[in-house]
């Protein structure tokens, strides 16, 4: 099993600009979860997806933020326009149910950094 | 809504010693708690989790511990090596499917 692959790795972008993570979560899981970690505020989920359709987006921190699951195996997390303060580490997830004794599995990140 | 704590938030040990790692909850309907492990660079791994119908759980050099009463679960790592360095997280439910994670503990094994 491949496990959860993200992409880009790294991000540098300028302040103002388009960020596009990527996620692609373990075949068969039903449930991905998009989380933010950072020293000051540690992991914070972001959204979670059930079978595509989003389920919670309560964590989102602005509008600014958007995230998309078109199919099974592909989501998207976009920050439009990016600034410095979102620059963390970006971290996909997914679990086979989402239930809350089903363990998740993290992707290897994306930080991201905005100047 | 559910909130862990979790201490000490750095721990320093000899190689070959016990480490102990302890986080408390606040949903008394909580009943899963996982604990994963973070190295440089990567994304947080489980390595190993109980659920509330046990007490205890065992996975060769790593132990978990729950105590349902007082809301608490704590990680072992017994007999510890260099590569058990890294930063230990424990996370428990809240509403149906969401987790909050402990604020970690870097767990720093000296040889």
């Amino acid at each position: 099993d491949a496990g959860v692959i993200q992409s880009p790795r790294h991000e540098v972008t300028e302040m103002g600009q388009e960020v596009t993570l990527r996620c692609k979560p373990i075949s068969g899981h039903n449930s991905l979860f998009w989380y933010r970690q950072t020293m000051m505020r540690g992991l914070e989920l972001l959204i979670y997806f059930n079978n595509n359709v989003p389920i919670d987006d309560s964590g989102m921190p602005e509008d600014r933020f958007s995230a998309k699951m078109p199919n099974a195996s592909f989501s998207t997390l976009k920050i439009q326009p990016s600034e410095p303060r979102d620059s963390a580490v970006y971290f996909c997830a997914s679990s086979r149910q989402g239930t809350s004794t089903d363990t998740q599995y993290f992707g290897p990140g994306t930080r991201l950094t905005v100047l | 809504g559910e909130n862990v704590e979790q201490h000490p938030s750095t721990l320093s040990v000899q190689e070959g010693d016990s480490a102990v790692i302890k986080c408390t909850y606040s949903d008394s309907a909580s009943n899963y708690f996982p604990w994963y492990k973070q190295e440089l660079g990567k994304g947080p791994q489980l390595i190993i989790d109980i659920r509330s119908n046990v007490g205890e759980k065992k996975d060769q050099r790593i132990a978990v511990t729950l105590n349902k009463t007082a809301k608490h679960f704590s990680l072992h790592i017994t007999e510890t090596q260099p590569e058990d360095s890294a930063v230990y997280f424990c996370a428990a439910p809240y509403n149906f499917n969401k987790f909050y994670f402990g604020s970690g503990t870097k767990l720093n094994v000296k040889p």
